[in-house]
């Protein structure tokens, strides 16, 4: 169990529909990250937060896509408008104790019909 | 930018041959982390070894082992004695180890290990 929760682990929504994931850490981590994965590729960087304030923001994180952090503990990752393609795996890591190492949650993974 | 490949695309091996994945990347860093994580079929990702630039060391663990190599740009991870659960996906990742940007993780593509009976 690495301590972090992801919920939900499958959403299947139809094209156009808004979803919602989100990102429980246990315990408390100063950085929170989030990342895609699509099949057959390695995780990609989507935007991560230190504490509340989200510091980076990937190109891949268009318009449609925003990210909260409201109290420097859980996430949520909005995508609105859905489309075919942002079906894939929503990935959720949080450093460690050991710093700069990242333990990375279940995962989400959203199919878009 | 950082760039991480991992040519093997599929390894196929039979219980208790040795196999080793291959791991080659780009940085304009000096400094930096070079990481190793398993993907089983469950997805989630799980962490295997942190190696920093700056320590060339290899390391052992159990039957696994990292061959880190500077001069190459290449970080390759060796099991030795392969069983059925090692069956999964590994991907080797790089982050910057300071600065803007620290901690942003860049995955390779993986490579997805099959070990058969």
């Amino acid at each position: 169990d690495t301590g972090v929760s992801q919920d939900p682990r499958h959403k299947i929504t139809k094209r156009g529909q808004n979803v919602t994931f989100r990102c429980d850490p246990i315990s408390e981590h100063n950085r929170l990250y989030w990342y895609r994965q699509t099949l057959g590729q390695g995780p990609e960087f989507l935007t991560y937060f230190q504490n509340e304030a989200q510091l980076e923001k990937s190109r891949l994180l268009s318009d449609r896509f925003s990210a909260e952090r409201p109290k420097g503990s859980f996430s949520t990752l909005e995508i609105q408008r859905t489309e075919q393609g942002d079906s894939a795996m929503y990935l959720c890591a949080v450093d460690g104790d050991r710093k700069n190492i990242q333990y990375f949650g279940a995962g989400t993974r959203l199919s878009v019909l | 930018a950082q760039k991480v490949t991992q040519a093997q695309t599929e390894i196929s091996v039979v219980e208790k041959e040795d196999v080793t994945l291959d791991c080659v990347y780009e940085t304009r860093d000096t400094t930096y982390y070079l990481f190793w994580y398993k993907q089983p079929p469950s997805g989630e990702l799980v962490f295997l070894i942190r190696r920093n630039s700056f320590d060339e060391q290899n390391e052992i663990s159990g039957r696994y082992s990292w061959n880190f190599q500077k001069s190459t740009s290449s970080f390759n991870f060796t099991i030795t004695a392969s069983q059925v659960v090692d069956s999964a996906v590994y991907f080797c990742a790089l982050n910057r180890a300071g600065g803007t940007s620290y901690g942003k993780l860049t995955f390779g593509q993986g490579t997805i290990l099959t070990v058969h009976p």
